[in-house]
């Protein structure tokens, strides 16, 4: 298993450009979701989805959009990119666990985006 | 809401010394609780976990029992290498009905010098 890909590693983008950052896993985990990592702040949850066909907001959604057509695939767009959105971006997928499942996410390497 | 608080760092030791990393948490019910590791220029990994009070996690020397008296999971390591370098990460998740978000805790970088 590849586990939970994520590409490009690196992009340079200009304020305004739009780009999909891509994330797939070979694990057929229902669970997906998509954090950034800044300085200080931790890890915080853009989007998330709980299966095919079904996304929803995290905590910091704004600027950004999300699908699910498949179970293995979950891109992430940036409809028009802006300085604030320098981050490093991590896809991280979760599968279905026991009756006291433990939700153990499995991270990709992370992309480290620049918005000039 | 349910929340993890984590010692702020960083924190620099040398190799061989004792590590504690404090992590709190506030959650109703019975969480499950986790630390995570991030080497540099990588993502996370799960490095031990624990679902219930009592239990303990452990991984690579690492350590951490959950406390539901005194509602911490707090990370140990007898003896550090400078391998040990890294950011460490502390999470619960609410095991509430279908909910797979985990709560995460700041992070607390952790170096360690030959």
């Amino acid at each position: 298993n590849a586990g939970v890909t994520q590409t490009p590693k690196f992009q340079v983008l200009k304020t305004g450009q739009s780009m999909t950052l891509q994330c797939a896993q070979d694990m057929n985990h229902e669970y997906m979701s998509w954090y950034r990592q800044d300085p200080g702040m931790g890890l915080r949850l853009i989007h998330y989805s709980v299966g095919a066909g079904i996304t929803d907001q995290g905590e910091v959604p704004n600027g950004y959009n999300v699908s699910r057509s498949t179970t293995e695939d979950f891109p992430l767009r940036l409809l028009s990119a802006a300085p604030s959105q320098t981050s490093v971006y991590f896809c991280a997928s979760t599968g279905r666990g026991g009756r006291r499942h433990y939700n153990e996410q499995f991270f990709g390497p992370g992309t480290r985006l620049t918005v000039l | 809401g349910d929340s993890v608080t984590q010692m702020e760092g960083p924190v620099t030791l040398s190799e061989e010394a004792f590590l504690t990393i404090n992590c709190t948490y506030t959650a109703t019910g019975y969480p499950s609780l986790f630390w995570y590791v991030q080497y540099p220029g990588e993502g996370l990994q799960l490095l031990l976990k624990a679902t219930k009070a009592d239990d303990k996690g452990s991984n690579k020397g690492f350590e951490a029992t959950y406390r539901k008296e005194t509602t911490s999971f707090h990370l140990e390591k007898g003896s550090v290498q400078v391998s040990d370098s890294a950011v460490y990460f502390c999470a619960l998740s609410p095991n509430a009905g279908n909910n797979r978000k985990l709560i995460w805790g700041l992070g607390t970088s952790l170096a360690v010098n030959p």
